[in-house]
């Protein structure tokens, strides 16, 4: 079985701030991973995926992850964060098409 | 590309009633689609999954004679609650799945309200 693990349900930084969401999965088989954003009442849209090609994925809004199998994480990480990125975050590790998600972070951006 | 509609964005209705929501991806072809619900503050949690012209596949715990999921083309995929109750109130997601890849594209999302 399959599963991700969200670390931490909320996570505050000020705007300008370095953003990190961590994200730890288990699989028992090379997995693909995901990365979602969801605003208030919206459904989710993909941030960036991970698909055996480049461990250092980059994806939209200045979002990137590192796939590290030693380690079993994708942690998200954005150098900057801005206001517009307050959303819910969910990481996700998927197998024939099974797709399992996080809990999901609450990221919060203080002015 | 590889967008996703759902019809309606919300609704209310009466319990007893049926409900019916469609999903449609606009730009590609569909062979799976999937169906969640997410709760207040919550994940998303699958109920269904179904391909294109065949029945679809429920998670443990869903009852299909309540969730009747049809998926008769490449890009339409409908979920029925039959005699909704106030319990059925939630937000239902779907997804679809090219023909290629494991990248699902959601939908916006329905939020369901039964009174």
């Amino acid at each position: 079985a399959q599963s991700v693990t969200q670390l931490g349900s909320h996570v505050s930084v000020s705007e300008g701030a370095l953003v990190l969401l961590r994200c730890n999965y288990s699989s028992s088989v090379p997995p693909y991973l995901f990365w979602y954003v969801q605003y208030p009442n919206q459904g989710l849209q993909l941030l960036l995926k991970y698909t055996s090609a480049a461990t250092l994925v980059k994806g939209i809004n200045g979002f990137e992850a590192e796939f590290k199998k030693s380690e079993t994480s994708f942690h998200l990480t954005k150098p900057s964060a801005h206001m517009s990125d307050a959303a819910e975050y969910f990481c996700a590790v998927s197998r024939s098409r099974d797709m399992r998600f996080g809990a999901g972070t609450r990221l919060t951006v203080k002015p | 590309g590889a967008v996703v509609s759902q019809h309606p964005s919300r609704v209310i209705c009466k319990s007893g009633t049926s409900v019916k929501i469609e999903c449609r991806s606009l730009d590609f072809q569909a062979t799976t689609m999937f169906w969640y619900r997410q709760f207040p503050k919550q994940s998303l949690m699958l109920m269904a999954t179904s391909n294109e012209g065949s029945k679809a596949t429920y998670e443990q715990g869903v009852e299909k004679d309540k969730f009747l999921i049809n998926h008769a083309s490449l890009t339409l995929s409908t979920l029925t609650v039959t005699s909704a109750h106030p319990e059925d109130s939630s937000f239902y997601i779907c997804s679809a799945a090219g023909t290629s890849g494991e990248t699902q594209y959601f939908g916006p999302g329905t939020r369901l309200l039964v009174l």
